[in-house]
Protein backbone atom coordinates (compact mmCIF):
# COMPACT_ATOMS: atom_id res chain seq x y z
CA UNK A 1 0.00 0.00 0.00
CA UNK A 2 2.18 3.10 -1.29
CA UNK A 3 1.70 5.81 1.41
CA UNK A 4 3.08 8.71 -1.46
CA UNK A 5 2.27 8.18 -4.64
CA UNK A 6 3.59 10.24 -7.47
CA UNK A 7 1.97 9.76 -11.17
CA UNK A 8 3.40 9.21 -14.29
CA UNK A 9 7.20 8.10 -12.86
CA UNK A 10 8.56 9.23 -16.40
CA UNK A 11 7.64 12.31 -18.90
CA UNK A 12 8.95 12.97 -21.98
CA UNK A 13 7.62 16.03 -23.82
CA UNK A 14 8.66 18.39 -26.02
CA UNK A 15 9.66 22.27 -25.64
CA UNK A 16 6.22 24.26 -24.73
CA UNK A 17 4.01 21.39 -24.25
CA UNK A 18 2.09 21.51 -21.06
CA UNK A 19 2.07 18.56 -18.41
CA UNK A 20 0.91 17.88 -14.99
CA UNK A 21 2.18 15.74 -12.49
CA UNK A 22 -0.03 13.71 -9.84
CA UNK A 23 0.57 13.14 -6.17
CA UNK A 24 -1.75 11.48 -3.48
CA UNK A 25 -0.62 10.33 0.28
CA UNK A 26 -2.90 8.05 2.09
CA UNK A 27 -0.91 8.76 5.23
CA UNK A 28 -2.97 11.30 6.39
CA UNK A 29 -0.70 14.04 6.56
CA UNK A 30 -1.88 17.53 6.89
CA UNK A 31 1.30 19.44 4.54
CA UNK A 32 2.26 18.48 1.15
CA UNK A 33 5.50 19.56 -0.97
CA UNK A 34 7.28 19.44 -4.40
CA UNK A 35 11.31 19.52 -4.68
CA UNK A 36 13.11 19.84 -7.17
CA UNK A 37 16.11 17.88 -7.85
CA UNK A 38 18.64 18.88 -10.48
CA UNK A 39 21.18 17.04 -12.66
CA UNK A 40 23.25 17.97 -9.76
CA UNK A 41 21.30 15.92 -7.32
CA UNK A 42 20.34 18.94 -5.29
CA UNK A 43 16.98 18.31 -3.89
CA UNK A 44 15.24 22.08 -3.03
CA UNK A 45 11.73 23.25 -2.01
CA UNK A 46 9.64 24.40 -4.65
CA UNK A 47 5.86 24.67 -2.94
CA UNK A 48 4.52 23.41 0.71
CA UNK A 49 0.67 23.47 1.20
CA UNK A 50 -0.92 22.39 4.74
CA UNK A 51 -4.73 21.68 4.81
CA UNK A 52 -4.88 23.09 0.79
CA UNK A 53 -3.72 26.25 1.60
CA UNK A 54 -0.57 27.40 0.12
CA UNK A 55 2.16 28.17 2.84
CA UNK A 56 5.74 28.07 0.85
CA UNK A 57 6.70 29.37 -2.91
CA UNK A 58 10.33 29.16 -3.24
CA UNK A 59 11.35 31.42 -6.45
CA UNK A 60 9.95 29.06 -8.64
CA UNK A 61 9.03 30.41 -12.35
CA UNK A 62 4.61 31.20 -12.66
CA UNK A 63 5.16 28.75 -15.33
CA UNK A 64 4.71 25.98 -12.14
CA UNK A 65 1.30 26.06 -10.40
CA UNK A 66 0.96 23.75 -8.08
CA UNK A 67 -3.31 22.62 -7.08
CA UNK A 68 -4.47 21.32 -4.01
CA UNK A 69 -8.20 19.82 -4.36
CA UNK A 70 -8.07 18.38 -0.70
CA UNK A 71 -4.97 17.52 1.72
CA UNK A 72 -4.23 14.19 0.20
CA UNK A 73 -3.61 15.69 -3.40
CA UNK A 74 -1.08 17.84 -4.39
CA UNK A 75 -0.51 18.37 -8.17
CA UNK A 76 2.13 20.18 -9.97
CA UNK A 77 1.04 21.83 -13.41
CA UNK A 78 4.00 23.28 -15.81
CA UNK A 79 2.84 25.64 -18.75
CA UNK A 80 5.08 26.05 -21.75
CA UNK A 81 7.96 23.38 -20.51
CA UNK A 82 11.58 24.63 -21.13
CA UNK A 83 14.86 22.41 -21.89
CA UNK A 84 16.32 23.65 -18.11
CA UNK A 85 12.57 22.05 -16.68
CA UNK A 86 14.25 18.65 -16.68
CA UNK A 87 14.70 17.20 -13.64
CA UNK A 88 13.55 14.92 -11.18
CA UNK A 89 10.07 15.82 -9.16
CA UNK A 90 9.56 14.52 -5.98
CA UNK A 91 6.20 14.75 -3.85
CA UNK A 92 6.49 14.38 0.01
CA UNK A 93 3.97 14.85 2.67
CA UNK A 94 4.70 15.65 6.38
CA UNK A 95 2.59 15.13 9.71
CA UNK A 96 1.92 18.81 11.04
CA UNK A 97 4.16 19.60 13.81
CA UNK A 98 3.52 19.81 17.60
CA UNK A 99 4.93 21.44 20.11
CA UNK A 100 4.59 20.30 23.65
CA UNK A 101 5.34 22.76 25.78
CA UNK A 102 8.88 23.82 25.00
CA UNK A 103 9.56 21.28 22.95
CA UNK A 104 8.60 20.44 19.36
CA UNK A 105 7.86 17.14 17.52
CA UNK A 106 9.54 17.14 14.22
CA UNK A 107 9.38 14.51 11.71
CA UNK A 108 11.04 14.02 8.60
CA UNK A 109 9.12 13.93 5.12
CA UNK A 110 7.68 10.77 3.67
CA UNK A 111 8.43 10.71 -0.40
CA UNK A 112 7.17 9.59 -3.93
CA UNK A 113 9.35 7.61 -5.80
CA UNK A 114 9.77 10.79 -8.26
CA UNK A 115 8.75 12.11 -11.38
CA UNK A 116 11.80 12.22 -13.90
CA UNK A 117 10.76 14.89 -16.11
CA UNK A 118 12.36 15.18 -19.68
CA UNK A 119 12.15 18.20 -21.94
CA UNK A 120 13.06 17.94 -25.63
CA UNK B 1 18.45 31.26 6.14
CA UNK B 2 20.21 27.90 7.67
CA UNK B 3 22.60 25.81 5.51
CA UNK B 4 23.85 22.25 5.27
CA UNK B 5 27.31 21.30 4.26
CA UNK B 6 28.26 18.01 3.42
CA UNK B 7 32.12 18.32 2.26
CA UNK B 8 32.38 15.03 0.68
CA UNK B 9 30.80 14.50 -2.65
CA UNK B 10 32.45 10.71 -2.69
CA UNK B 11 33.32 7.96 -0.07
CA UNK B 12 34.14 4.35 -0.64
CA UNK B 13 34.58 1.83 1.78
CA UNK B 14 35.36 -2.12 1.76
CA UNK B 15 32.06 -4.49 2.34
CA UNK B 16 32.23 -5.26 5.87
CA UNK B 17 33.69 -1.66 6.93
CA UNK B 18 32.38 0.78 8.13
CA UNK B 19 32.71 4.47 6.92
CA UNK B 20 31.88 8.03 8.73
CA UNK B 21 29.79 10.57 6.24
CA UNK B 22 29.99 14.34 7.43
CA UNK B 23 27.79 16.75 7.53
CA UNK B 24 27.33 20.23 9.29
CA UNK B 25 24.48 22.92 9.38
CA UNK B 26 24.21 26.81 10.29
CA UNK B 27 21.66 27.98 12.50
CA UNK B 28 20.70 30.14 15.12
CA UNK B 29 17.91 28.11 16.68
CA UNK B 30 18.35 25.68 19.40
CA UNK B 31 15.37 23.61 18.83
CA UNK B 32 15.87 21.91 15.17
CA UNK B 33 15.85 18.39 13.93
CA UNK B 34 18.53 17.00 11.58
CA UNK B 35 18.15 14.07 9.66
CA UNK B 36 20.18 11.61 7.14
CA UNK B 37 18.22 10.01 3.80
CA UNK B 38 19.38 7.39 1.47
CA UNK B 39 18.89 7.37 -2.24
CA UNK B 40 19.66 4.30 -4.05
CA UNK B 41 19.90 4.15 -7.67
CA UNK B 42 15.81 3.53 -7.60
CA UNK B 43 15.75 7.22 -6.79
CA UNK B 44 13.46 6.68 -3.58
CA UNK B 45 14.26 9.00 -0.66
CA UNK B 46 14.56 6.68 2.40
CA UNK B 47 14.71 7.95 5.99
CA UNK B 48 17.57 6.15 7.82
CA UNK B 49 17.89 8.31 10.90
CA UNK B 50 16.50 11.10 13.19
CA UNK B 51 17.88 13.64 15.81
CA UNK B 52 16.44 15.49 18.28
CA UNK B 53 18.65 18.67 19.17
CA UNK B 54 17.52 18.72 22.26
CA UNK B 55 18.91 15.53 23.24
CA UNK B 56 22.22 14.96 24.24
CA UNK B 57 22.06 10.91 23.10
CA UNK B 58 23.16 10.03 19.86
CA UNK B 59 20.73 8.34 17.83
CA UNK B 60 20.98 4.94 16.43
CA UNK B 61 19.21 2.69 14.01
CA UNK B 62 20.56 -1.08 13.55
CA UNK B 63 24.07 -0.73 11.46
CA UNK B 64 23.81 3.48 11.17
CA UNK B 65 24.51 5.65 14.15
CA UNK B 66 24.69 9.45 14.06
CA UNK B 67 27.78 11.35 15.81
CA UNK B 68 25.89 15.06 17.00
CA UNK B 69 28.17 17.63 17.71
CA UNK B 70 25.52 20.67 19.12
CA UNK B 71 27.96 23.31 20.02
CA UNK B 72 30.06 22.18 16.51
CA UNK B 73 27.01 21.91 14.76
CA UNK B 74 28.21 18.79 13.04
CA UNK B 75 26.05 15.79 12.36
CA UNK B 76 28.22 12.46 11.00
CA UNK B 77 26.59 9.69 10.12
CA UNK B 78 28.59 6.20 10.96
CA UNK B 79 27.25 2.77 9.01
CA UNK B 80 29.22 -0.18 10.35
CA UNK B 81 29.54 -3.53 8.58
CA UNK B 82 29.14 -2.02 5.24
CA UNK B 83 27.18 -3.92 2.77
CA UNK B 84 26.68 -3.25 -0.86
CA UNK B 85 23.03 -2.89 -0.69
CA UNK B 86 24.18 0.58 1.27
CA UNK B 87 25.56 1.89 -1.88
CA UNK B 88 23.74 5.42 -2.62
CA UNK B 89 23.40 8.91 -2.47
CA UNK B 90 23.48 10.02 1.09
CA UNK B 91 21.45 13.93 2.25
CA UNK B 92 21.99 15.49 5.41
CA UNK B 93 18.35 17.65 6.57
CA UNK B 94 17.90 20.17 8.28
CA UNK B 95 14.37 21.35 9.67
CA UNK B 96 13.23 23.68 12.18
CA UNK B 97 9.54 23.90 14.05
CA UNK B 98 7.02 25.23 11.44
CA UNK B 99 9.43 25.44 8.92
CA UNK B 100 10.81 23.42 5.22
CA UNK B 101 13.33 20.57 5.37
CA UNK B 102 16.88 21.85 3.85
CA UNK B 103 19.23 19.67 2.02
CA UNK B 104 23.09 19.08 1.77
CA UNK B 105 24.47 18.32 -1.69
CA UNK B 106 24.85 14.61 -0.76
CA UNK B 107 27.16 12.46 -0.70
CA UNK B 108 27.79 9.41 -2.85
CA UNK B 109 28.98 6.37 -1.12
CA UNK B 110 30.45 3.40 -2.95
CA UNK B 111 30.72 0.01 -1.32
CA UNK B 112 33.46 -2.60 -2.92
CA UNK B 113 33.35 -5.99 -2.61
Amino acid sequence: DTAVSQTPKYLVTQMGNDKSIKCEQNLGHDTMYWYKQDSKKFLKIMFSYNNKELIINETVPNRFSPKSPDKAHLNLHINSLELGDSAVYFCASSQDLVRVGDVSLVYGYTFGSGTRLTVV
Amino acid sequence: AQTVTQSQPEMSVQEAETVTLSCTYDTSESDYYLFWYKQPPSRQMILVIRQEAYKQQNATENRFSVNFQKAAKSFSLKISDSQLGDAAMYFCAYREYGNKLVFGAGTILRVKS
